[in-house]
């Protein structure tokens, strides 16, 4: 049962324009939300994350909304650069007080110039 | 300050072998937690220890285990080793609530023949 789900598993965009990765989910009790860059052989490096108390948070080149009814997130990236061509995953948790990420499943992003 | 150390970054056993890999956590994190990352099921966690105790656990075999020590290092073990288990183990810590980012390690890649 695949709760966290990015259902486009690569992304290819330009140098300058604009990143829209997906993610949705099933589980209503989910309200912490995580985005994840992979680069290979490495761990997840945290980008940025959101709580379900609200719809939008920024921090620099990056912006996640949350869509709380339609159970969906996304992350925006402007402007895309060459190096953030990455794996990004998205994660979610419930509020039980234990660090338990649900992961997606990735959307490889690659960014050309 | 320095981020999540996993040791060796790269096993490579034969079926039925027992494994053991290690874990430290960023200074100040006391929660640890495991995942398991495979090209066919993605990411997914483990366990996670939080003052050498075990708070929450995946859906897992019992081969599957780990343990926390007093300064907030863990292990891992996985005894009787089967094909399946090759994968890159990650290993990420924070602080304790489940509102905190986790940090992940580097991996280790682990390859059973």
């Amino acid at each position: 049962d695949q709760q966290v789900k990015q259902n486009s598993p690569s992304l290819s965009v330009q140098e300058g324009r604009i990143s829209i990765l997906n993610c949705d989910y099933t589980n209503s009790m989910f309200d912490y939300f995580l985005w994840y860059k992979k680069y290979p052989a490495e761990g997840p490096t945290f980008l940025i994350s959101i709580s379900s108390i609200k719809d939008k948070n920024e921090d620099g080149r990056f912006t996640v909304f949350l869509n709380k009814s339609a159970k969906h997130l996304s992350l925006h990236i402007v402007p895309s650069q060459p190096g953030d061509s990455a794996v990004y995953f998205c994660a979610a948790s419930e509020d039980t007080g234990f660090q338990k990420l649900v992961f997606g499943t990735g959307t490889r992003l690659l960014v050309s110039p | 300050k320095a981020g999540v150390t996993q040791t060796p970054r790269y096993l490579i056993k034969t079926r039925g072998q027992q494994v053991t890999l290690s874990c430290s956590p960023i200074s100040g994190h006391r929660s640890v937690s495991w995942y398991q990352q495979t090209p066919g099921q993605g990411l997914q966690f483990l366990f996670e220890y939080f003052s050498e105790t075990q708070r929450n656990k995946g859906n897992f075999p019992g081969r599957f285990s780990g343990r926390q020590f007093s300064n907030s290092r863990s292990e891992m073990n996985v005894s009787t080793l089967e094909l399946g288990d090759s994968a890159l183990y990650l290993c990420a810590s924070s602080f304790a609530s489940s509102y905190n980012e986790q940090f992940f390690g580097p991996g280790t890649r682990l390859t059973v023949l």
